[in-house]
């Protein structure tokens, strides 16, 4: 069955370092969502791309925050200058259509664990 | 904007009960539900989903979940408890008809099945 993969499971870095989140979404798929879960907290929407540009975000991706589908395979999360409230599970998703109707229902990676330092 | 409330961040169940996990939403316009459910350390998984049609909708696993448009709810359960249920479930909804790509969950919550 086709899955959404991302890269590393777990990745630990120092305060102001940048760090880039990998992921290969389902590869018919058009949309691409990047989300975060805090600990204890809930998953909440980071960004949508779309046809090759972003679609939507919210307030939490700011300008330290962008995304890219470089090769047509990947899309990464890059985070440029990190902060230790950037420690959080991230996972990517991708859906044929934005979710709702049959069949554009979103399929997430198992996440990448960020840990700031 | 659309939320979701989850009443419990845990419920606890003994194996072969019951299970019930509440659901409760906000939303201006019909609403597409979802449930997720996260197994340790691994991703989120779709359980179940709600779009239009019949109110009660079955998922993966024996879960089943029913749309009530009057009480806004949309509450997970399982007739009987495994072991393997142990798991986080959110439950979700899809703000499309407000314009949003994103998916808007509510804060989990943690089944745990005693033996």
């Amino acid at each position: 069955e086709p899955e959404v993969t991302q890269t590393p499971s777990h990745q630990v870095t120092q305060m102001g370092q940048e760090v880039i989140l990998r992921c290969v979404p389902i590869s018919n798929h058009l949309y691409f969502y990047w989300y975060r879960q805090i600990l204890g907290q809930k998953v909440e929407f980071l960004v949508s791309f779309y046809n090759n540009e972003i679609s939507e975000k919210s307030e939490i991706f700011d300008d330290q925050f962008s995304v890219e589908r470089p090769d047509g395979s990947n899309f990464t999360l890059k985070i440029r200058s990190t902060k230790l409230e950037d420690s959080a599970m991230y996972f990517c998703a991708s859906s044929w259509g934005i979710p709702g109707p049959p069949g554009t229902e979103a399929f997430f990676g198992q996440g990448t664990r960020l840990t700031v330092v | 904007a659309q939320s979701v409330t989850q009443l419990g961040s845990h419920v606890s169940v003994s194996e072969g009960a019951l299970v019930l996990l509440r659901c409760n939403y906000s939303s201006s316009v019909p609403p597409y539900l979802f449930w997720y459910v996260q197994y340790p350390n691994q991703g989120l998984q779709l359980l179940l989903k709600y779009t239009t049609g019949a109110t009660l909708v079955k998922g993966i696993n024996g879960f089943e979940a029913e749309f009530k448009k009057s009480e806004t709810s949309f509450h997970l359960t399982k007739p009987s408890a495994h072991m393997s249920d142990a798991a986080e479930y959110f439950c979700a909804v899809s703000d499309r008809w407000g314009g949003a790509d994103g998916l808007t969950f509510g804060k989990g919550t943690h089944l745990i099945i005693q033996p």
